[in-house]
């Protein structure tokens, strides 16, 4: 299995709503990332988990929350969100290394979850 | 701060022609280089990556070359196909594992 699978692949929600996006790999990679990505952008850093413990988090607002519950599995939870906040979320991982603070190569990108907030 | 500069933002050329994108970045510690292509309603898929230790790779109709000292990278396609248009991002690691991109450049082929 070489793919990383993203859930819900659209979602709208209303201002004052709590959702969850889920993102999931089987690759044994031990680095996982959210990114977001408005049209005609490229894609913007918010968070890396590396073995399952929160690295980077890249000034994003509260109203997001990752969460890694195990090695396969990252989610974020969104709560209060505005509409500027509508884009496609990414998902990706990558690197099998078994140290932490290695460098990591190949990631690899989910579909994304196309994000509209009204 | 972190950055990746790319060019040309859109590019056109007739299918079986050459297509070149570069990228220039900022941080001289950086020593990974990869490129992915998009297309539309999906996530960036990696076509070629480079790291610091090699000047040139390629697969098949496609080549990446590194120059260190300039801090460049480029993105060669030859003998285009129409399924080759899809916008194009390179990016450089900096650190262990964040990865930032260039600004894209959507590719163009007409039959």
């Amino acid at each position: 299995d070489t793919e990383v699978t993203q859930t819900p692949k659209h979602l709208v929600m209303g201002m004052t709503n709590k959702k969850s996006l889920k993102c999931e790999q089987h690759m044994g990679h031990r680095a996982m990332y959210w990114y977001k990505q408005k049209a005609k952008k490229p894609p913007e850093l918010m968070f890396v988990y590396s073995y399952e413990k929160l690295s980077i988090n890249e000034s994003v607002p509260s109203r997001f929350s990752p969460e890694c519950p195990n090695s396969s599995l990252l989610n974020l939870h969104l709560h209060a969100l505005q509409p500027e906040d509508s884009a496609l979320y990414l998902c990706a991982s990558s690197g099998n290394s078994d140290r932490p603070r290695s460098p990591v190569y190949g990631y690899t990108f989910g579909s994304g979850t196309r994000l509209t907030v009204v | 701060g972190e950055n990746v500069e790319q060019h040309p933002s859109t590019l056109s050329v007739q299918e079986g022609d050459s297509a070149v994108i570069k990228c220039t970045y900022s941080d001289s510690a950086s020593n990974y280089f990869p490129w992915y292509k998009q297309e539309l309603g999906k996530g960036p898929q990696l076509i070629i990556d480079i790291r610091s230790n090699v000047g040139e790779k390629k697969d098949q109709r496609i080549a990446v070359t590194l120059n260190k000292t300039a801090k460049h990278f480029s993105l060669h396609i030859t003998e285009t196909q129409p399924e080759d248009s899809a916008v194009y991002f390179c990016a450089a690691r900096w650190g262990f594992q964040k990865l930032v991109f260039g600004t894209g450049t959507r590719l163009l082929v007409s039959p």
